[in-house]
């Protein structure tokens, strides 16, 4: 069964502090995504990959760095965290006919 | 602007009644696609329907790409359909994962 797995699922961090969420596909798809969503915006897309080594700004990337060091993993990385970046954090999967999400990840930035 | 606008943004229903969702977006899209997120946050794909009409179960999607909208008609609701149904569409043809969200309708179903 088509998976992706993130971690952690909740995470406190303080403003100014690094902050790593992680995401593991078992899927085998080149394509890899993260969104967040916040009240009122539905979900957000923020940086994506087409395979290992590769990342891609989405639509609201200032502020986060992607990491794809393979094809299963996917790394969101927030080098300086903000009050503004509390929200969940979903992770994906897809191919050109079917996409699989994460859990998500319930950040606060305190 | 928002690409992609759903309505009503919150619905309630007695058990059995059928609900109709409304999706309109501004850009061509490649592919439209509706989701359920239920109560917990889990999202899963219903449909994938750029044109047409498409059914599966209770679920029927209908598409007019030439006036950029689209429907999602749950009939013969269940309490456990209560959660957000979100609408997204793909305007680069590519894979599907490159989306904008509408920001969703929550339907709640009363017993």
């Amino acid at each position: 069964e088509a998976a992706v797995t993130q971690s952690p699922r909740n995470k406190v961090a303080v403003t100014g502090g690094k902050v790593t969420l992680s995401c593991n596909q078992t899927n085998n798809h080149n394509n890899m995504y993260w969104y967040r969503q916040d009240t009122g915006h539905g979900l957000r897309l923020i940086h994506y990959s087409y395979g290992a080594g590769s990342t891609e700004k989405g639509d609201i990337p200032d502020g986060y760095k992607a990491s794809r060091p393979s094809q299963e993993n996917f790394s969101l990385i927030l080098e300086l965290a903000t009050p503004s970046q509390t929200s969940v954090y979903f992770c994906a999967s897809a191919t050109n006919t079917e996409v699989f999400f994460g859990k998500g990840t319930r950040l606060t930035v305190v | 602007g928002q690409q992609v606008q759903q309505s009503p943004a919150s619905l309630v229903l007695q058990e059995g009644e059928n609900a109709e969702l409304q999706c309109n977006f501004s850009s061509t899209a490649t592919q439209l696609q509706w989701f359920y997120q239920s109560p917990g946050g889990s999202l899963v794909s219903l449909l994938s329907n750029p044109s047409g009409t498409k059914h599966t179960g209770r679920l029927t999607s209908t598409t007019v790409t030439k006036e950029r909208r689209s429907s999602l008609h749950i009939s013969s609701s269940q309490t456990t359909d209560s959660g957000t149904y979100l609408c997204a569409i793909d305007r680069w043809g590519s894979a599907l994962g490159r989306l904008h969200f509408g920001a969703g309708t929550q339907l709640i179903v009363i017993p």
